[in-house]
């Protein structure tokens, strides 16, 4: 199994700004994932992250609005830009295990925005 | 139309209850998930399961792949159980299908 951790657990924000969420992993994953929530709604994939290749996105969903790092095998953080109330959501972040049905989830990131 | 179907969307129920949460889903799978979200927004997973059945304490989870269906149950439900549990199914490689969830609130 892998531990997650995220930070913040959760944040309120002004429209306009960004927020950068950290995801942090207890062992060396090759993938990992970004997720929202929105209020009501189910999980959402934003996009994936691989060590030392660039995100791949969803469709509806850019780098510009959400830029992803991954400098290494068991970090990586998502930034939502410019943010508007309509970004209030959780946003999770998960990985695979030793086989790629097996998933494991963080902790979330509440996020509002005023 | 989406993947995963849960059942029911909401569900109240007295200490000590029985109870059921249905899942189906429309896709093949190679695995499906009960998770479970607290108020907090983080989400464990519960069960992982392919085939048959699970028991994890008071939670049991069943998988019928010819009829694509679901349940997770709980004996002797208490109001810690009180969560979001959410269905989710494993598609291809990395692609999973998220049900909306089921809102279980147990009474004392």
């Amino acid at each position: 199994s892998a531990v997650i951790s995220q930070k913040p657990s959760r944040d309120i924000c002004q429209r306009g700004t960004s927020l950068t969420i950290q995801c942090q992993v207890d062992s060396q994953v090759t993938m990992m994932f970004w997720y929202r929530q929105q209020p009501g709604q189910s999980l959402t994939l934003i996009a994936t992250a691989n060590q030392g290749s660039e995100a791949t996105y969803e469709s509806g969903f850019v780098i510009d609005k959400f830029p992803i790092s991954r400098p290494n095998l068991t970090f990586s953080t998502l930034t939502v830009s410019n943010m508007s109330p309509e970004d209030s959501s959780i946003y999770l972040c998960s990985v695979t295990g030793g086989k790629s049905y097996e998933q494991y989830f963080g902790p979330g990131t509440r996020l509002t925005v005023t | 139309k989406n993947e995963v179907e849960q059942s029911p969307q909401n569900l109240t129920a007295q200490e000590g209850e029985f109870i059921t949460i249905n899942c189906s889903y429309s896709v093949g799978i190679s695995a499906l998930h009960w998770l479970q979200q607290h108020p907090g927004g983080g989400i464990v997973s519960l069960f992982m399961l392919s085939s048959g059945k699970k028991k994890h304490g008071r939670l049991i989870a069943t998988i019928n792949i010819q009829e694509k269906h679901s349940s997770l149950h709980i004996t002797a439900s208490h109001p810690r159980d009180s969560a979001v549990y959410i269905c989710a199914v494993n598609h291809t490689g990395n692609q999973f299908y998220f049900g909306t969830g089921t809102s279980l609130t147990v009474i004392p």
